[in-house]
């Protein structure tokens, strides 16, 4: 099993400032089947990048994903309002169980 | 646009079963593979179960395994997860999640259905 985990567990930022989350795995994730999710209290969770660097429909390139083999980052280039929220990795690699990360809590400074 | 509308949820007593159901509508259900997804109170994500739009792979966590069932109705454009043997720490929100084409990332979720199991 991939067990993925998540740096730092909360980051505290104003707005305009730059984000970096850390996810690490422990084992490559073949063919950079990662994804990153975002999700706001009370609601489901928002894809926004997946195969680690392509942004979903709709996300703003603000965000931003890298990585391949076992470390990824995602990057919000200038934190707005709406992304201050709780983030979260998976790997979906070729085989069972599509872990999630423990997740990393973006909040205002 | 795409929806994806759980229902089903509820308060069970330890031992006991529930049905979830996920009515998909606003794109073509029996081409996509779908994933059941919880999130146990103030907790993170934790993938429950997999299958494909044609329903012939099927994967599960191991710890819902042989307790829980996946299936599909594609002329129903539905989604199920039978949930047997309930035990507290199976107490979470359920997501019914579509993947994108060839990939098993999760681009669209409903709402989210609770399950409580407590005596």
């Amino acid at each position: 099993e991939i067990v993925l985990t998540q740096s730092p567990g909360t980051l505290s930022l104003s707005p305009g400032e730059r984000a970096t989350l850390s996810c690490r795995a422990s084992q490559s994730v073949s063919s950079s089947y990662l994804a990153w999710y975002q999700q706001k209290p009370g609601q489901a969770p928002r894809l926004l990048i997946y195969g680690a660097s392509t942004r979903a429909t709709g996300i703003p390139d603000r965000f931003s994903g890298s990585g391949s083999g076992t470390d990824f980052i995602l990057t919000i280039s200038r934190l707005e309002a709406e992304d201050f929220a709780v983030y979260y990795c998976q790997q979906y690699s070729s085989s069972p169980p599509f872990t999630f990360g423990p997740g990393t809590r973006v909040d205002i400074k | 646009e795409v929806q994806l509308v759980e229902s089903g949820g509820g308060l069970v007593q330890p031992g006991g079963s529930l049905r979830l159901s996920c009515a998909a509508s606003g794109f073509t259900f029996s081409s996509y593979s779908m994933m059941w997804v919880r999130q146990a109170p103030g907790k993170g994500l934790e993938w429950v179960s997999y299958i494909t739009g044609s329903g012939d792979t099927i994967y599960y966590a191991d710890s819902v395994k042989g307790r829980f069932t996946i299936s599909r109705d594609n002329a129903k454009n539905s989604l199920y997860l039978q949930m047997n043997s309930l035990r507290a720490e199976d107490t979470a929100t359920y997501y019914c999640t579509k993947c994108l084409p060839m990939v098993r990332a999760l681009d669209s979720w409903g709402q989210g259905t609770l399950v409580t199991v407590s005596s």
